[in-house]
């Protein structure tokens, strides 16, 4: 069974940094690319970047460029996605994704990991 | 970037009705790279439709996609008590890869 589970919730203050973590199991990590779509309090769905774990190919929303860095540990399947300093606009709901067929980066994301909730808050 | 915009941004409709959601791009969508998610409250985003008309595995056939080039439309036939919720349509043909704004589709 393919699945995505994502690192439990944060809560953290401006200026702080934060890496969470999606780990990947049942399919093969290093052939999929992987997601990380924020989707802030009663908002839309944002994607923010995307990495192949096989070469760690990847690519940012200009909008995300710089903001975060997203990198992957294919020895523990593992994703994730860090800040080096936390703002309050950073408060939302952040998901991991996989794409849908191996290899492939022109494609939709057939499972999601359950959500890990960022509160940055003084 | 391809800018999509869904419309309506809330639709009310009872238990056996038919559900008509757009999507419009802002440009044509490459190839038809164009998915439909269904996400509920408390839950992750559900691929329901990819290439603009086919189905994801285990998707009932109540919904079907149709469309290209700029505009789509998400039809679900007979709406189930289990159907209302948001809908967020996807392009994945561009980068970067971006959201439409959602539809609710609400009792």
């Amino acid at each position: 069974e393919v699945q995505l589970v994502q690192s439990g919730a944060e809560v953290k203050k401006p200026g702080e940094s934060l890496k969470i973590s999606c780990k990947g199991s049942g399919y093969t990590f290093t052939s999929y690319w992987i997601a990380w779509v924020r989707q802030m309090p009663g908002k839309g769905l944002e994607w923010m970047g995307i990495i192949y774990p096989g070469d760690s190919d990847t690519r940012y929303s200009p909008s995300f460029q710089g903001q975060v860095t997203i990198s992957a540990d294919k020895s523990i399947a593992t994703a994730y996605v860090q800040w080096s300093s936390l703002k309050a606009s950073d408060t939302a709901m952040y998901y991991c994704a996989k794409t849908f067929a191996a290899g492939s980066y022109d494609d939709p994301f057939d499972y999601w990991g359950q959500g890990t909730l960022v509160t940055v808050s003084s | 970037e391809v800018v999509l915009t869904q419309s309506p941004g809330t639709l009310s409709l009872s238990p056996g009705e038919r559900a008509t959601l757009s999507c419009r791009a802002s440009q044509s969508v490459s190839n038809s790279y164009l998915a439909w998610y269904q996400q509920k409250p408390g839950q992750a985003p559900r691929l329901l439709i990819y290439g603009a008309s086919s189905r994801a595995t285990g998707i009932p056939d109540r919904f079907s996609g149709s469309g290209s080039g700029t505009d789509f439309t998400l039809t679900i036939s007979r709406l189930e008590p289990e159907d209302f919720a948001v809908y967020f349509c996807q392009q994945y043909g561009s980068s970067p890869r971006t959201f439409g704004g959602g539809t609710k589709v609400e009792i």
